[in-house]
């Protein structure tokens, strides 16, 4: 099993420009959730999912959106980039639900100039 | 307001000891409780949960306590290694949610020197 993978690992965009953050698992799990990591502020939730198109927001949602038109996959998309959103982003899985123990994947690095 | 929070100092820990983070938290009923290891570059791995009526949980090396009157957690590692650096997080999932939401601390950087 590879896992939560996440592409791609680093990415720079300009002001603007929009882009979809890719991740994908294989361990058949329900749920899958983005966050968004910056220093000394944690992991902040963006959107989540309980399952195939099913989808929810988090605590930080403005500015990007989802989708999950299959158990495997949940894109990240940055809508039109503002240097705000500059920050490491993972995306995680869990069997069921948000009580469950996380997978994460290894993040994608974004910068936004 | 509702607030988890953890030593955002780093803990300098001589190798052979035991390390000991804490997880404080204010406003929040937690069902659960979850510890995650976060090593440079690299996504958090989970390591433990704990139960709101649960007192203490341990695997291998790791122990985790949770006080719901104190509101707070305690993570121990025994023993020490210098492998054992890293960030640790702790995460709460409210009961009073639909249990969809975590809430991650900040993190406590370990680091265990030789």
């Amino acid at each position: 099993n590879a896992g939560v993978t996440q592409t791609p690992k680093f990415q720079v965009l300009k002001t603007g420009q929009s882009m979809t953050l890719q991740c994908a698992q294989d361990m058949n799990h329900e749920y899958m959730s983005w966050y968004r990591q910056d220093p000394g502020m944690g992991l902040r939730l963006i959107h989540y999912s309980v399952g195939a198109g099913i989808t929810d927001q988090g605590e930080v949602p403005n500015g990007y959106n989802v989708s999950r038109s299959t158990t495997e996959d949940f894109p990240l998309r940055l809508l039109s980039a503002a240097p705000s959103q500059t920050s490491v982003y993972f995306c995680a899985s869990s069997y069921l639900t948000g009580r469950d123990e996380q997978y994460f994947g290894p993040g994608t690095r974004l910068t936004v100039t | 307001s509702q607030k988890i929070e953890q030593n955002s100092e780093a803990l300098n820990i001589q190798e052979g000891k035991t390390a000991t983070l804490t997880c404080n938290y204010t406003n929040y009923s937690p069902a659960y409780l979850q510890w995650y290891r976060q090593d440079p570059g690299r996504g958090p791995v989970f390591l433990l949960l704990i139960r709101e009526n649960e007192k203490e949980k341990r695997k291998e090396r790791l122990k985790v306590t949770f006080d719901t009157t104190l509101k707070q957690s305690l993570f121990h590692i025994t023993a020490s290694q210098p492998a054992d650096s890293a960030t640790y997080l702790c995460a709460l999932v409210p009961s009073y949610s639909s249990a969809s939401k975590i809430i991650f601390g900040s993190g406590t950087r370990l680091s265990i020197r030789p």
